[in-house]
């Protein structure tokens, strides 16, 4: 079965620079979430969108934006990146109307700004 | 708001014993329980969720959770554990049906489960 779809899986960047993460949800899902992982920390949540609206809004920064396209693909942007952005950065998609409350994550984006 | 509380940061446990791994939560408005595995360098797997209906609760990998209302709980047990299982497992909580934080994860700080041989 197709899973959740992030790219890239790692990523390396200067203090400064500007990352792009992608995400492709599970075919028919129509809600995808943003969640950040530190180092030895547990995921926290970010942003997420439901039929391509911002829906909930969680602990992201000022620098990062985040959108869902026609396609239901997300993409989140992070500019100026931080030492303290390096992080594992999740997605995850589910089909609300089925009402399970289940969330199904992809692999995962490392990020490591230098 | 939610939290969850793990109460063990770190569980070491031999094969083929049991194991126990706490998960508190508090809530003021009904909620969906979880429990996911991540092992090392790899994303999050659910294990099991509660939703309604039956409090005890079977998940993959021989797993299983009881939600315990008056306690606020939802630990999560396996009878006999195997190397395989060395992990840390993230219990999660989220608004229940009707809320408006739907799919909302709010994640406890993980416990490492370390099964020795």
């Amino acid at each position: 079965a197709a899973g959740v779809i992030q790219s890239p899986r790692h990523l390396i960047k200067e203090k400064r620079e500007t990352a792009t993460l992608k995400c492709y949800p599970i075919p028919r899902h129509d809600t995808v979430y943003w969640y950040q992982q530190g180092p030895g920390q547990d995921p926290q949540f970010l942003i997420s969108f439901y039929e391509k609206m911002q829906s909930d809004k969680g602990s992201i920064p000022d620098r990062f934006s985040a959108q869902q396209f026609s396609d239901y693909h997300s993409e989140l942007n992070m500019s100026s990146l931080e030492l303290g952005d390096s992080a594992l950065y999740f997605c995850a998609s589910s089909f609300r109307r089925a009402n399970t409350g289940e969330l199904f994550f992809g692999e995962g984006s490392r990020l490591t700004v230098l | 708001a939610q939290s969850v509380t793990q109460l063990d940061s770190q569980v070491p446990v031999f094969e083929e014993a049991p194991v126990e791994l706490r998960c508190n939560y508090s809530s003021s408005v009904s909620v969906y329980l979880f429990w996911y595995v991540q092992y090392p360098n790899q994303g999050l797997q659910l294990l099991l969720k509660y939703l309604s209906g039956s409090t005890l609760v079977k998940g993959i990998n021989g797993f299983e959770a009881e939600f315990n209302k008056s306690q606020t709980s939802f630990h999560l047990r396996k009878p006999s554990v195997h190397i395989s299982d060395t992990a840390e497992y993230f219990c999660a909580v989220s608004e229940g049906a009707g809320g408006t934080s739907y799919g909302k994860l709010t994640f406890g700080q993980g416990t490492i489960l370390t099964v020795h041989p």
